[in-house]
């Protein structure tokens, strides 16, 4: 089965530009979607098909893929950005989920 | 406005059946492409999907736990029904729905709030 890995934890401080990879074999010829995940709440789709956002995300918030590895990057990143973030793809017909980063606003 | 809820028991014992329904609202099974899915999420750990059905019940399972569940849907209650068999405490895990928006769009678009099932004797 397909997996992707995700660093365990990344630190920034507020106003730097945060970067959490995703990586997967050839990922880069898959769409990869990335949610975030406040405690106590339910993920939210933040960006989808590598670099696209949903209506009323940042545009703080951005993707992009290639090769083996898959990149949220958040700029100028605010406290309330401070979250889990999980990558996905789908691939043989099934969702695949990463396991997660823990972005920490110092 | 695209609402999802799940809903069931929070506490079942080891070896019981897990059923969960998830009613949703503002967008119909009956359109082509679309898809409800369940996923799950033990206490502190990832995320980890489990079922999708579209619109055509036409169904997909997670590989390790297709055996364990089965997901129905009735599109004229606007529910979609996991059941998940012989269930044990490695199972404790908030359970989410969400909607699949089309075919070809492969994530996840809205979520419902999750439902904690605890699995204790």
């Amino acid at each position: 089965s397909y997996v992707l890995t995700q660093p365990p934890s990344v630190s920034v401080a507020p106003g730097q530009t945060a970067r959490i990879t995703c990586g997967g074999n050839n990922i880069g010829s898959k769409s990869v979607h990335w949610y975030q995940q406040k405690p106590g709440q339910a993920p939210v789709l933040v960006v989808y098909d590598d670099s696209d956002r949903p209506s009323g995300i940042p545009e703080r918030f951005s993707g992009s893929n290639s090769g083996n590895t898959a990149t949220l990057t958040i700029s100028r990143v605010e406290a309330g950005d401070e979250a889990d973030y999980y990558c996905q793809v789908w691939d043989s017909s099934s969702v695949v989920f990463g396991g997660g980063t823990k972005l920490t606003v110092l | 406005q695209i609402t999802l809820k799940e809903s069931g028991p929070t506490l079942v014992k080891p070896t019981q059946t897990l059923t969960l329904t998830c009613t949703f609202s503002g967008f119909s099974l009956s359109t082509s492409g679309v898809g409800v899915g369940w996923i799950r999420q033990p206490p502190g750990k990832a995320l980890e999907w489990l079922a999708l059905i579209y619109w055509n019940d036409d169904k997909r399972y997670s590989p390790s736990l297709k055996s364990r569940l089965t997901i129905t849907k009735d599109t004229s209650k606007n529910q979609v029904v996991l059941t998940m068999t012989n269930m044990d405490p490695v199972d404790t895990a908030t359970y989410y729905c969400a909607l699949w928006p089309q075919d070809g769009y492969n994530y996840f678009d809205y979520w419902g709030q999750g439902t904690l099932v605890t699995v204790s004797s």
